[in-house]
């Protein structure tokens, strides 16, 4: 059975501390991995996508990694801000099928970034 | 250019009414979708539509229905609310070249009493 796995269920940390949020995968074949953002009252947002041949992929203080061996994936996130205080969901896909039937999303981790 | 846009932002229902939340968006993308959100259950997918005129059912259908007016619109109905629909959905779009990117509106919050 496809499913996607995210690790911790919640984190709470200091602002400007680092933390890393984990994606454990069974969905198989692979075509991508996206991390979205939602912060609360809000639709999820795209942070970054990773395909099979990328191992690393930053976007601003956010920096995820692919290992598509383990079918582990992280979202690192650096010198956390207040505003970074949100879901992150993890969402892996296969190829083909259109965009619903390759979907699998993960419950997300939420987490809360206190001054 | 407001991306995907939902109405109405809140609704609460008493169980047995009816309801029809609608979706717009105006970036062209051939493929719509209903989601809802529950507390420690994830995004799960009601319906979604890959090209206008054309809709399929998701992992959690029952008790809903959807329509595609046209390729801007698609709207999602509950004929006969239950307590168990009470939730937060989303409608998202995607285009026919990236389809696995999805582009979420603010979601609805809806209580059935």
């Amino acid at each position: 059975k496809n499913q996607v796995e995210q690790s911790p269920q919640s984190l709470i940390i200091l602002e400007g501390k680092n933390c890393t949020l984990q994606c454990n995968y069974t969905v198989s074949p692979f075509s991508n991995l996206r991390w979205y953002k939602q912060d609360t009252g809000r639709g999820p947002v795209s942070l970054t996508i990773m395909t099979f041949s990328e191992n690393t992929k930053s976007n601003g203080r956010y920096t995820a990694t692919l290992d598509a061996d383990t079918k582990q994936s992280s979202l690192h996130i650096t010198a956390s801000q207040l505003s970074d205080s949100a879901s992150y969901i993890c969402v892996v896909t296969r190829p083909g099928g259109g965009g619903a039937d390759g979907l699998t999303f993960g419950k997300g981790t939420h987490l809360i970034i206190q001054p | 250019n407001a991306g995907v846009t939902q109405t109405p932002k809140f609704q609460v229902l008493k169980t047995g009414q009816s309801m029809t939340l609608q979706c717009a968006q105006d970036m062209n993308h051939n493929s719509m979708y209903w989601y809802r959100q529950d507390p420690g259950m994830g995004l799960r997918l009601i319906y979604y539509s890959a090209s206008e005129g054309t809709t399929d059912k998701g992992e959690v259908p029952n008790g809903y229905n959807v329509s595609r007016l046209n390729k801007r619109e698609f709207s999602l109905r509950l004929e006969s609310a239950a307590p168990s629909q009470t939730s937060v959905y989303f409608c998202a779009s995607s285009s026919k070249t990236s389809p696995y990117e999805q582009y979420f509106g603010p979601g609805t919050r809806l209580t059935v009493t």
